[in-house]
Protein backbone atom coordinates (compact mmCIF):
# COMPACT_ATOMS: atom_id res chain seq x y z
CA UNK A 1 0.00 0.00 0.00
CA UNK A 2 1.17 3.73 -0.74
CA UNK A 3 1.45 5.29 2.61
CA UNK A 4 2.83 8.36 1.09
CA UNK A 5 2.45 10.15 -2.26
CA UNK A 6 4.49 12.34 -3.55
CA UNK A 7 3.64 14.82 -6.84
CA UNK A 8 4.85 15.80 -9.15
CA UNK A 9 7.42 13.16 -10.42
CA UNK A 10 9.54 15.88 -12.35
CA UNK A 11 9.38 19.40 -12.02
CA UNK A 12 11.74 21.82 -14.24
CA UNK A 13 12.14 25.22 -13.01
CA UNK A 14 13.54 28.52 -14.38
CA UNK A 15 16.12 30.19 -11.96
CA UNK A 16 14.96 32.74 -9.57
CA UNK A 17 11.47 30.80 -9.88
CA UNK A 18 9.53 29.25 -7.13
CA UNK A 19 9.63 24.86 -6.60
CA UNK A 20 6.80 23.33 -4.91
CA UNK A 21 6.70 19.88 -4.22
CA UNK A 22 3.71 18.11 -2.34
CA UNK A 23 3.31 15.20 -0.39
CA UNK A 24 -0.08 13.20 1.27
CA UNK A 25 0.14 10.87 3.98
CA UNK A 26 -2.23 8.20 5.42
CA UNK A 27 -1.50 7.27 8.69
CA UNK A 28 -2.18 10.13 11.24
CA UNK A 29 0.02 8.27 13.95
CA UNK A 30 2.71 9.85 11.86
CA UNK A 31 4.87 12.28 13.79
CA UNK A 32 8.24 13.15 11.96
CA UNK A 33 8.10 14.55 8.26
CA UNK A 34 11.90 15.27 6.42
CA UNK A 35 12.34 15.94 2.75
CA UNK A 36 15.56 14.92 1.55
CA UNK A 37 18.18 15.72 -1.51
CA UNK A 38 19.69 13.26 -3.60
CA UNK A 39 22.12 14.09 -5.97
CA UNK A 40 22.98 11.65 -9.49
CA UNK A 41 25.68 9.10 -7.59
CA UNK A 42 25.31 9.91 -4.01
CA UNK A 43 22.80 8.79 -1.07
CA UNK A 44 20.40 11.21 0.01
CA UNK A 45 20.66 13.47 2.47
CA UNK A 46 18.52 15.22 4.83
CA UNK A 47 17.29 18.72 3.75
CA UNK A 48 14.77 19.93 6.65
CA UNK A 49 12.50 18.43 8.76
CA UNK A 50 9.50 19.19 10.54
CA UNK A 51 7.13 18.16 13.58
CA UNK A 52 3.52 18.22 13.69
CA UNK A 53 3.01 20.66 16.12
CA UNK A 54 4.07 23.47 14.03
CA UNK A 55 2.38 24.70 10.62
CA UNK A 56 5.82 25.53 8.91
CA UNK A 57 9.53 25.52 9.11
CA UNK A 58 11.85 28.09 7.16
CA UNK A 59 15.42 27.54 6.68
CA UNK A 60 16.85 29.48 4.21
CA UNK A 61 15.69 28.79 0.88
CA UNK A 62 13.64 25.84 1.67
CA UNK A 63 9.78 25.57 3.59
CA UNK A 64 8.18 23.01 4.82
CA UNK A 65 4.38 23.92 4.93
CA UNK A 66 2.34 21.33 6.77
CA UNK A 67 -1.08 20.89 6.73
CA UNK A 68 -1.80 18.32 9.50
CA UNK A 69 -5.85 18.10 8.67
CA UNK A 70 -5.35 17.27 5.94
CA UNK A 71 -2.33 15.18 6.03
CA UNK A 72 -0.33 17.03 3.61
CA UNK A 73 3.08 18.83 3.78
CA UNK A 74 5.17 20.73 0.99
CA UNK A 75 8.92 21.78 -0.14
CA UNK A 76 8.91 25.32 -1.02
CA UNK A 77 12.27 25.93 -2.76
CA UNK A 78 12.69 29.95 -3.45
CA UNK A 79 14.53 31.84 -5.51
CA UNK A 80 15.35 27.86 -7.23
CA UNK A 81 18.89 27.51 -8.85
CA UNK A 82 20.68 25.37 -10.89
CA UNK A 83 22.43 23.78 -8.03
CA UNK A 84 19.59 22.74 -6.40
CA UNK A 85 19.20 20.27 -9.26
CA UNK A 86 18.28 16.96 -7.69
CA UNK A 87 15.71 14.66 -6.78
CA UNK A 88 13.72 15.54 -3.66
CA UNK A 89 12.13 12.70 -1.41
CA UNK A 90 9.61 13.35 1.16
CA UNK A 91 9.01 10.76 3.76
CA UNK A 92 7.32 10.08 7.06
CA UNK A 93 7.94 8.56 10.49
CA UNK A 94 5.86 7.38 13.39
CA UNK A 95 6.99 5.46 16.66
CA UNK A 96 8.30 2.28 14.80
CA UNK A 97 11.96 1.78 14.97
CA UNK A 98 12.66 4.86 13.47
CA UNK A 99 11.39 3.55 10.26
CA UNK A 100 11.46 5.84 7.32
CA UNK A 101 8.62 5.66 4.72
CA UNK A 102 10.06 7.34 1.04
CA UNK A 103 7.50 9.06 -1.27
CA UNK A 104 8.21 8.38 -4.67
CA UNK A 105 10.54 11.02 -5.46
CA UNK A 106 10.89 14.16 -7.65
CA UNK A 107 13.26 15.03 -10.21
CA UNK A 108 13.67 19.09 -10.19
CA UNK A 109 15.89 20.57 -12.68
CA UNK A 110 16.64 24.31 -12.59
CA UNK A 111 17.08 25.87 -15.61
CA UNK A 112 19.53 28.91 -16.13
CA UNK B 1 35.63 10.54 9.84
CA UNK B 2 33.92 8.12 7.23
CA UNK B 3 30.36 8.24 8.38
CA UNK B 4 28.37 5.92 6.27
CA UNK B 5 30.78 3.46 3.94
CA UNK B 6 29.31 0.71 1.83
CA UNK B 7 31.11 -2.14 -0.10
CA UNK B 8 31.30 -2.74 -3.29
CA UNK B 9 30.04 0.36 -5.00
CA UNK B 10 29.49 -1.54 -7.93
CA UNK B 11 28.93 -5.74 -8.64
CA UNK B 12 27.24 -7.69 -11.23
CA UNK B 13 25.58 -11.12 -10.98
CA UNK B 14 24.73 -14.23 -12.24
CA UNK B 15 21.04 -15.39 -11.52
CA UNK B 16 21.47 -18.02 -8.47
CA UNK B 17 24.61 -16.41 -7.64
CA UNK B 18 24.95 -14.74 -3.79
CA UNK B 19 26.74 -12.31 -2.15
CA UNK B 20 26.97 -9.97 0.45
CA UNK B 21 27.03 -5.68 0.70
CA UNK B 22 29.13 -3.97 3.46
CA UNK B 23 28.03 -1.54 5.65
CA UNK B 24 29.87 0.16 8.31
CA UNK B 25 29.74 3.65 10.38
CA UNK B 26 32.06 5.10 12.52
CA UNK B 27 29.14 7.65 13.97
CA UNK B 28 28.21 5.67 16.74
CA UNK B 29 24.68 4.98 15.84
CA UNK B 30 22.66 2.92 17.57
CA UNK B 31 20.12 2.30 14.43
CA UNK B 32 20.89 0.46 10.84
CA UNK B 33 19.27 0.31 7.61
CA UNK B 34 19.29 -1.28 4.33
CA UNK B 35 17.29 0.10 1.47
CA UNK B 36 16.77 -0.34 -1.91
CA UNK B 37 16.30 2.02 -4.64
CA UNK B 38 14.15 1.39 -8.25
CA UNK B 39 13.02 4.60 -10.36
CA UNK B 40 9.42 5.64 -9.42
CA UNK B 41 9.47 4.04 -6.40
CA UNK B 42 11.19 5.54 -4.20
CA UNK B 43 13.37 3.90 -1.40
CA UNK B 44 11.79 1.18 0.44
CA UNK B 45 13.09 -0.87 3.43
CA UNK B 46 14.40 -3.90 3.16
CA UNK B 47 15.60 -4.85 6.95
CA UNK B 48 16.92 -2.55 10.38
CA UNK B 49 18.56 -3.00 12.81
CA UNK B 50 17.61 -1.01 16.36
CA UNK B 51 20.60 -1.86 17.83
CA UNK B 52 23.35 -3.82 18.26
CA UNK B 53 21.67 -7.59 18.78
CA UNK B 54 18.52 -7.24 17.10
CA UNK B 55 16.71 -7.19 13.17
CA UNK B 56 13.31 -6.29 11.75
CA UNK B 57 12.06 -7.46 8.53
CA UNK B 58 11.11 -3.91 7.01
CA UNK B 59 8.51 -3.53 3.30
CA UNK B 60 10.69 -5.64 1.20
CA UNK B 61 12.76 -8.23 2.48
CA UNK B 62 12.03 -11.22 0.61
CA UNK B 63 15.18 -12.93 -0.78
CA UNK B 64 17.36 -11.22 1.75
CA UNK B 65 19.14 -11.73 5.20
CA UNK B 66 20.78 -9.32 7.33
CA UNK B 67 23.56 -9.37 10.06
CA UNK B 68 24.16 -7.04 12.54
CA UNK B 69 27.88 -7.92 12.90
CA UNK B 70 28.66 -5.59 16.12
CA UNK B 71 27.44 -1.60 16.63
CA UNK B 72 29.61 -0.77 13.44
CA UNK B 73 28.64 -3.17 10.82
CA UNK B 74 25.34 -4.32 8.99
CA UNK B 75 25.43 -7.09 6.20
CA UNK B 76 22.77 -7.92 3.69
CA UNK B 77 22.91 -10.98 1.81
CA UNK B 78 21.18 -12.22 -1.42
CA UNK B 79 21.32 -15.80 -0.81
CA UNK B 80 20.46 -16.38 -4.57
CA UNK B 81 20.02 -13.24 -6.53
CA UNK B 82 17.12 -12.91 -9.07
CA UNK B 83 17.10 -10.15 -11.91
CA UNK B 84 14.05 -8.04 -9.60
CA UNK B 85 16.96 -7.29 -7.18
CA UNK B 86 18.79 -5.31 -9.49
CA UNK B 87 18.69 -1.85 -7.75
CA UNK B 88 20.77 0.46 -6.17
CA UNK B 89 21.30 -0.29 -2.39
CA UNK B 90 21.88 2.63 0.06
CA UNK B 91 22.86 1.80 4.06
CA UNK B 92 21.21 4.65 6.68
CA UNK B 93 22.43 5.19 10.39
CA UNK B 94 20.36 6.83 13.13
CA UNK B 95 21.38 7.67 16.26
CA UNK B 96 18.26 6.82 17.99
CA UNK B 97 14.54 5.67 17.10
CA UNK B 98 12.42 8.43 17.20
CA UNK B 99 13.07 11.67 14.85
CA UNK B 100 17.06 11.81 14.15
CA UNK B 101 18.28 12.36 10.80
CA UNK B 102 19.26 9.23 8.62
CA UNK B 103 22.73 9.45 7.41
CA UNK B 104 23.08 7.42 4.32
CA UNK B 105 26.23 5.59 2.41
CA UNK B 106 26.91 6.48 -1.25
CA UNK B 107 25.16 2.96 -2.34
CA UNK B 108 26.11 -0.07 -4.55
CA UNK B 109 24.54 -0.32 -7.89
CA UNK B 110 24.05 -4.01 -8.25
CA UNK B 111 22.80 -5.62 -11.63
CA UNK B 112 21.72 -9.31 -11.82
CA UNK B 113 21.75 -10.72 -15.62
Amino acid sequence: QQQVKQSPQSLIVQKGGISIINCAYENTAFDYFPWYQQFPGKGPALLIAIRPDVSEKKEGRFTISFNKSAKQFSLHIMDSQPGDSATYFCAVSGNQGGKLIFGQGTELSVKP
Amino acid sequence: NAGVTQTPKFQVLKTGQSMTLQCAQDMNHNSMYWYRQDPGMGLRLIYYSASEGTTDKGEVPNGYNVSRLNKREFSLRLESAAPSQTSVYFCATQLGLQGYEQYFGPGTRLTVT
